[in-house]
């Protein structure tokens, strides 16, 4: 098992480009989490994702979207990239909410300037 | 008010030598998970041990223990016999299983260990 991959792994924008983070994962699992990480903080939860075609918001949502057609796919997108969404972006999965850890993907370092 | 706090924001230990990275909880949940993750300068997450609220002895795992004390939230990872490996950032998170919602990880801001010789 490859576990929870990201694409890519670095990225730099233009403010107001546009991009999607890729995450898969080939567990099998029906949740899936995007989080962020800006400088010297924990993790915060962008959105999340029950099963394929469930989204839900998570903690700082404003500025990105996400879709979930497949169990595998979890993309995140964001429109109009700013500054302030400059942050190492996780992706993580687990086969139930109550998962005791789940497994988390590499990151994304994406600045945006 | 911050459901995770780590007051540490850095540790030093001696190769070795057993060290403890404190962390504090607030939840009104009856029913939480605490977890302790592991960040070297890689950047990946390291799962290391997990604490159920109900669980009624603490958690260990190899070198990695949970000293768990529900009435005062706390919930402080000892690491025995450090190694020059340890030296990462660590983690404290809770899970709040709230009924029929996808439960949420919060994370604190994170212990800097550095584990000298």
């Amino acid at each position: 098992n490859a576990g929870v991959t990201q694409t890519p792994k670095f990225r730099i924008l233009k403010i107001g480009q546009s991009m999607t983070l890729q995450c898969t994962q080939d567990m099998n699992h029906n949740y899936m989490y995007w989080y962020r990480q800006d400088p010297g903080m924990g993790l915060k939860l962008i959105y999340y994702s029950v099963g394929a075609g469930i989204t839900d918001k998570g903690e700082v949502p404003n500025g990105y979207n996400v879709s979930r057609s497949t169990t595998e796919d979890f993309p995140l997108r964001l429109e109009l990239a700013a500054p302030s969404q400059t942050s190492v972006y996780f992706c993580a999965s687990s086969f139930r909410d109550r998962d005791l850890a789940g497994a988390f993907g590499p990151g994304t370092r994406l600045t945006v300037l | 008010a911050q459901k995770i706090t780590q007051t540490q924001p850095g540790m030093f230990v001696q190769e070795k030598e057993a060290v403890t990275l404190d962390c504090t909880y607030d939840t009104s949940d009856q029913s939480y998970g605490l977890f302790w993750y592991k960040q070297p300068s890689s950047g990946e997450m390291i799962f290391l041990i997990y604490q159920g609220s109900y669980d009624e002895q603490n958690a260990t795992e190899g070198r990695y223990s949970l000293n768990f004390q529900k009435a005062r939230k706390s919930a402080n990872l000892v690491i025995s016999a450090s190694q020059l490996g340890d030296s990462a950032m660590y983690f404290c998170a809770m899970r709040e299983f709230y009924t029929g919602t996808a439960s949420k990880l919060t994370f604190g801001t994170g212990t800097r260990l550095q584990v000298t010789l």
